[in-house]
This record gives structure tokens, sequence and C-alpha cells, in this order.
């Protein structure tokens, strides 16, 4: 067990809507990390917040948006969805800003399948 | 602009019998890398890095990595492979230059281990 707990483990919804991912990261750990698995895409880093602010950026859609909160969970939202979308989300977290460690603990992910 | 490459799709290998998985990165200045591995349903999980110091760095469930500046390679091995190995490989490195990737790390795309009884 990583420590890092994401919910729902199971999503299917249809094109169009909205959905909110949520982490929680392991107790201590202030940078949030997601990531998109994807058969086609592989894996794609999406965003990074650390102590509630926005550090970095990588392939994340404009429909797409994150957040962290003051007790340092973050919230992925995907709106307007598409088939495309359907994917493994993963959310990792990590102690420190920068990742010179590299030890990234991972989420058992959230599975999105868009109908 | 960093990137890896895992040449491989899937290894097969008995059990017992060495195992080897591939990677080369390309960064502007020196990497850090690392090896990931994820089990069915499961999240990737740390095995080990490489930043800086000795070459052949030895990690968790008995797996090393040899970083090998000259040929771009960071190789996974274990000497004796597992059937509980099996799993899905990630090579990622990180470009310690471009202060604008802090966050990420960048992923090669996989490697499929079977190791057979």
């Amino acid at each position: 067990d990583s420590g890092v707990t994401q919910t729902p483990k199971h999503l299917i919804t249809a094109t169009g809507q909205r959905v909110t991912l949520r982490c929680s990261p392991r107790s201590g750990d202030l940078s949030v990390y997601w990531y998109q698995q994807s058969l086609d895409q592989g894996l794609q880093f999406l965003i990074q917040y650390y102590n509630g602010e926005e550090r970095a950026k990588g392939n994340i859609l404009e429909r797409f948006s994150a957040q962290q909160f003051p007790d340092l969970h973050s919230e992925l939202n995907l709106s307007s969805l598409e088939l495309g979308d359907s994917a493994l989300y993963f959310c990792a977290s990590s102690v420190g800003l920068a990742v010179n460690t590299g030890e990234l603990f991972f989420g058992e992910g959230s599975r999105l399948t868009v109908l | 602009a960093q990137s890896v490459a895992q040449p491989e799709d899937q290894v097969n290998v008995a059990e017992g019998n060495p195992l080897t998985v591939k990677c080369t990165y390309s960064v502007s200045g020196n990497p850090y890398l690392f090896w990931y591995v994820q089990y069915p349903n499961r999240g990737l999980q740390f095995l080990l890095k490489y930043i800086t110091g000795d070459n052949l760095v030895k990690g968790s469930y008995g797996f090393e990595a040899e970083f090998n500046k000259s040929q771009t390679s960071f190789h996974l091995k274990k000497p004796s492979a597992l059937v509980s190995d099996s799993a899905l490989y990630f090579c990622a490195v990180r470009d310690p230059m471009t202060t604008d990737s802090w966050g990420k790390l960048q992923f090669g795309a996989g490697t499929q281990v079977v190791v057979t009884p």
C-alpha cells in the first residue's frame, strides 16, 4: 500500500459529461501529480501541485482542470468528456517540490470509461 | 526536451534465467533516471534510481540497473527472474536542467515482462 488513495476506482459515464477524480496523498507529502495512462498514449504527465499551488503542467487538455486543497487532497476535473478520455488516471505524491529523489508514490488509479 | 525509449514491448524469460529490460534516454544535461514496475490493476511502484555516483544501481526485489553515459542507456537487470516478476516495467527520465519540469517524469512506453515457470 503506497499510502495514496484515489476515488472512485471505476467510473463509467457518457460523452459530454463531467467527472471529478479525487486523490489523498501520503501523509506529509506536499506534492501531488496527475498522470493519464492509455493504450495509445502511454503514461502522460498532466499536472503537478505543491502545497496548493500549480507547479508544473504537462499534456493537460483545456477541458481538464485540477486543484489542491488546504488539506492537501487534490481533485482532477474532466469535463465535456469524449470517448478518447477513457483511460486510467493516476495520482502520485512526493514529499518535496522537485522530483530529485524520483520516488513518486502512486495510487491505484481511477479507471474512467466514457461511453 | 527529454525523452526515453523502451525498444521492446515484451520480454519473455524462463524462471531462473537472467532478465534484462532495455531503456535509452535523451536529455540535454545529466539525467536523473528511474525504473518503476506496475503489477496488474495496481499503481506504479518505484524500483530504483540513478542520480549520480556509481553507475551500477541496486534497487528493490533484487533488481539493478547500469547507467551507461556513452550509450545513453539505463538497462534494468535481474540475475535470476521469478514468475512473480511478471509485470509492466517503466523507465523514466528527468532532466534536472529543465526547471519547468520540476514535477515531470518522462516515462517510456513500458515493457511487459513475462516470466514462465
